[in-house]
């Protein structure tokens, strides 16, 4: 079992639709929690950052953590075209002293 | 003003050659990182340096050695290289004393081909 499992998709949603995207994780010591974007050819992006379990909201997004059931969330609002890119989670036991575990990432593709 | 950035942005080179990669940082982080992303996209921890110290060596041949000259910098240099070096190095940087410790700050990579 791999520690950190996300469908890779891709997943099509015409604009404006709310996206879910998430992740499953085995490792209960993982307390840190990110999402990041990636567009083709370019670095990860750091979208949302979250401490052990609760809700964060940022704009149009919204990240959540469910460390009883070692699942997280990324809700897009009013998904646009340029939302279009690949979605990894990523997280760790201890922070900046750890390397991030990562998914494999979903690619989502928004419909204009 | 880049936050982190990577020199060369693409490598092209032939099997058994050495090459380097730079990274900088100019977020003031303390904690500095290589990863790899392979053919699948998967991203995979390296090496991170703390204040110019190692303290993250994963399961990476000994073909391939980080160098950071000061916190502000970590190179990676890789010896002998293979067709399976093949892939794209991604540095990041972290600042744990802050609230939000753990999130790291891509730079925008380097493609590297073995021909």
């Amino acid at each position: 079992q791999k520690e950190v499992e996300q469908d890779p998709g891709p997943l099509s949603v015409p604009e404006g639709a709310i996206v879910s995207l998430n992740c499953t994780y085995s490792n209960s010591a993982f307390q840190y929690f990110m999402w990041y974007r990636q567009y083709s050819r370019k670095g990860p992006e750091l979208l949302m950052y979250t401490y052990s379990s609760g809700n964060k909201e940022d704009g149009r997004f919204t990240a959540q953590v469910d460390k009883s059931s070692k699942y997280i969330s990324l809700f897009i609002r009013d998904s646009q075209p340029s939302d279009s890119a690949t979605y990894l989670c990523a997280m760790s036991a201890r922070g900046g002293a750890d390397g991030l575990t990562f998914g494999k990432g979903t690619h989502l593709i928004i419909q204009p | 003003d880049t936050a982190v950035s990577q020199t060369p942005k693409y490598l092209v080179t032939q099997m058994g050659n050495d090459k380097s990669i730079k990274c900088e940082q100019n977020l003031g982080h303390d904690t500095m990182y290589w990863y790899k992303q392979d053919s699948k996209k998967f991203l995979k921890i390296m090496f991170s340096y703390n204040n110019k110290e190692l303290i993250i060596n994963e399961t990476v041949p000994n073909r391939f050695s980080p160098k950071s000259p000061d916190k502000a910098h970590l190179n990676l240099h890789i010896n002998s290289l293979e067709l399976g070096d093949s892939a794209v190095y991604f540095c990041a940087s972290s600042y744990p004393g802050l609230a939000d410790s753990g999130a790291q700050y891509f730079g925008p990579g380097t493609r590297l081909l073995v021909l």
